[in-house]
């Protein structure tokens, strides 16, 4: 059954440094999405992607954060100076297209720890 | 503000029980209501979805949306220990672009 892969599983990393998380999305699917944990907190949407063009962004995903599909398969989120706060796990999403009748099939994460 | 709330739990039934989740929203406009089961420490699993009116179930569960009264719920029949975790309602809408949010889930415990 295809299913989102991401890597790595778990990245450490000081504070102020860029990161670049990986995703990819299932074969098929056309919209991409990143999504974000905080340890005991909702699950909270950051940005929606289709057609290499940021689809919706929430109120989270300032200037520090960007998206790209860089070729094909991947698509990857960067976080350009990472603050302590943007500790979380971070999940990657697919879907066929979007609006009513397409889900989102969600990759494992990428827990993000930030020192 | 969108708001999607759920009753944070922890709901604990015994083995063979049915376990009924809810969840209510704030945007009218919504257009589709997914529920994922999360375990601790994993990413969301999607269990069910729903986009009209009524009932749809899909074996051991069946999910209930009344957008009138803007409340969704998820019942488990037959819950097994396996059941245990935390069930996620997530809704889906357009303003100006879509968006999904998340309640905070329900913790749900079922003892053997």
């Amino acid at each position: 059954e295809p299913e989102v892969t991401q890597t790595p599983s778990h990245q450490v990393t000081q504070m102020g440094q860029e990161v670049i998380l990986r995703c990819v999305p299932i074969s098929n699917h056309l919209y991409f999405y990143w999504y974000r944990q905080i340890l005991g907190q909702k699950v909270e949407f950051l940005v929606s992607f289709y057609n290499n063009e940021i689809s919706e962004k929430s109120e989270i995903f300032d200037d520090q954060f960007s998206v790209e599909r860089p070729d094909g398969s991947n698509f990857t989120l960067k976080i350009r100076s990472t603050k302590l706060e943007d500790s979380a796990m971070y999940f990657c999403a697919s879907s066929e297209f979007i609006g009513a009748g397409y889900e989102q099939y969600f990759g494992p994460g990428t827990r993000l720890t930030v020192t | 503000q969108k708001e999607v709330e759920q009753n944070s739990g922890p709901l604990s039934v015994p083995e063979g029980a049915i376990a009924s989740l809810n969840c209510t929203y704030s945007d009218r406009g919504s257009q589709s209501f997914f529920w994922y089961r999360q375990y601790s420490g994993k990413s969301p699993e999607l269990i069910m979805s729903i986009y009209s009116n009524g009932d749809k179930e899909d074996g051991r569960f069946t999910a209930q949306l009344n957008k009138a009264s803007q409340y969704v719920s998820l019942l488990i029949r037959d819950s097994q220990p396996s059941d245990s975790a935390t069930y996620l309602c997530a809704v889906m809408g357009y303003t100006g672009g879509f968006k999904t949010i998340f309640g905070a889930g329900t913790r749900l415990f079922v003892k053997a």
